[in-house]
């Protein structure tokens, strides 16, 4: 267990609907990171955040936004889904901006039907 | 960041030593070697990094080659636990990509009984 929660496990829903991914940090983690893996991509990066603000963007699309909310946990949000959409998605934190190790979470498994 | 260059697969013995290698010609002086495992559909797991020297820790050796230009990750005593694809990762944390990991194909290493 890495202390890394994300809600829900797992996500089924229609094309153009729009769904929240939630993650909570290890305590006294301070950056949070934001990954797809889908099988034709690989594990991609999309977004991270340090202490509430955002500090690297990857390819993440415009349909997809995130946030960190003072009590650290972050939210990534996904709209307009399409069917191409569904994969894994992974929330990792670590203490500091530029860390040596990052801490995954058991992901969310999202279907767009 | 430097690329990597990993074999597709490779299987071991319970019981025996599994010696993952790692190309990374381009590896420049700022540059640490990363590895990371991902246990079927399961968040990535940090495993050990370094920069130049070799490293142990509890579950693996990290042998870095005097030019750097590639490295093994050695399990000593692999168990059926330790089927998961291997990732090598070249970075360097104090760079403009803060913590953003660049996830290639790794490597599928299968322990077999």
């Amino acid at each position: 267990d890495s202390g890394v929660t994300q809600t829900p496990k797992h996500l089924i829903t229609a094309t153009g609907q729009r769904v929240t991914l939630r993650c909570s940090p290890r305590s006294g983690d301070l950056s949070v990171y934001w990954y797809q893996q889908s099988l034709d991509q690989g594990l991609q990066f999309l977004i991270q955040y340090y202490n509430g603000e955002e500090r690297a963007k990857g390819n993440i699309l415009e349909r997809f936004s995130a946030q960190q909310f003072p009590d650290l946990h972050s939210e990534l949000n996904l709209s307009s889904l399409e069917l191409g959409d569904s994969a894994l998605y992974f929330c990792a934190s670590s203490v500091t901006v530029r860390p040596y190790e990052q801490y995954f979470g058991p992901g969310t498994r999202l279907t767009v039907t | 960041d430097a690329k990597t260059t990993q074999p597709p697969s490779m299987d071991c013995a319970e019981g025996r030593a599994a010696n993952l290698p790692c190309n990374h010609s381009t590896i420049s002086g700022n540059e640490y070697v990363y590895w990371y495992r991902q246990i079927h559909s399961q968040g990535p797991q940090y495993i050990i990094h370094g920069l130049k020297n070799n490293e142990t820790n509890e579950m693996a050796s990290l042998i870095i080659t005097e030019d750097r230009k590639s490295s093994t990750l050695i399990l000593p005593h692999a168990t059926l636990r330790d089927t998961a694809v291997y990732y090598c990762i070249v970075r360097d944390p104090r760079g403009s990509t803060l913590g953003r990991l660049y996830f290639g194909r790794g490597t599928q290493l299968t322990v077999w009984p």
